[in-house]
């Protein structure tokens, strides 16, 4: 059975400083990987989405990378702003189908 | 309306009552999903519907129901619901069923009590 983990569970970082968010998961035999960004009481919203032949996908300040090899993604923000203060959750897809296993999400402050 | 809609957005009823939450997705998509997101728990794959059929059922409780009668509309309908059963429910929908990317509404809260 498929497990998401990711680590840490809350990060607070000053405004400015670059920020890596990890994830693994437990079967590397995966179609693809999600990373979501989730607002207190909301609903999620997709940030980036990487397939299982690719290494890296990148959207403005946002930088998500895949290791399948090693159940490894990093999604890497630079110049954190506080308006990124949010869940940040990651979520995989089984090769067959379209069930996404998510992880817990990390809890991300970025204080002015 | 565009995106996923979902309403009501919030909801509070007792364990006898019954009740329905709704979704609508404008984007022309085929597949429809309801998740469960408890706190401190990762969000649980409920239901996919397909093309108007449902393909996956996750060992949901009977007192959860859900309804598609077209691609654009998804209902989960509610009856002598538990309080452990106080959630976000979020709805999502996909291009297709295998693989697409899916985007999410901005969920229900639901308090039972």
């Amino acid at each position: 059975k498929q497990e998401v983990t990711q680590i840490p569970a809350a990060l607070s970082v000053p405004e400015g400083e670059n920020l890596v968010l990890n994830c693994s998961f437990t079967d590397s035999a995966i179609y693809n990987l999600q990373w979501f960004r989730q607002d207190p009481g909301k609903g999620l919203t997709s940030l980036l989405l990487i397939q299982s032949s690719q290494r890296e996908q990148t959207s403005g300040r946002l930088n998500a990378s895949l290791d399948k090899s090693s159940g490894r993604s990093t999604l890497y923000i630079a110049a954190s702003q506080p308006g990124d203060s949010a869940t940040y959750l990651c979520a995989v897809r089984e090769t067959s189908g379209s069930r996404l296993t998510f992880g817990e999400g990390t809890q991300l402050t970025v204080n002015p | 309306e565009t995106g996923v809609t979902q309403t009501p957005r919030h909801l509070v009823m007792g364990m006898t009552n019954k009740k329905s939450l709704k979704c609508e997705q404008h984007l022309g998509h085929n597949a429809m999903y309801w998740y469960k997101q408890s706190a401190k728990k990762p969000l649980e794959l409920m239901f996919v519907y397909s093309l108007e059929e449902r393909v996956e059922n996750n060992s949901v409780p009977s007192r959860f129901s859900p309804e598609c009668p077209n691609s654009s509309h998804l209902f989960l309908h509610l009856h002598t619901l538990q309080p452990e059963d106080s959630a976000l429910y979020l709805c999502a929908s996909s291009q297709g069923y295998e693989g697409y990317e899916q985007y999410f509404g901005p969920g229900t809260r639901l308090t039972v009590t």
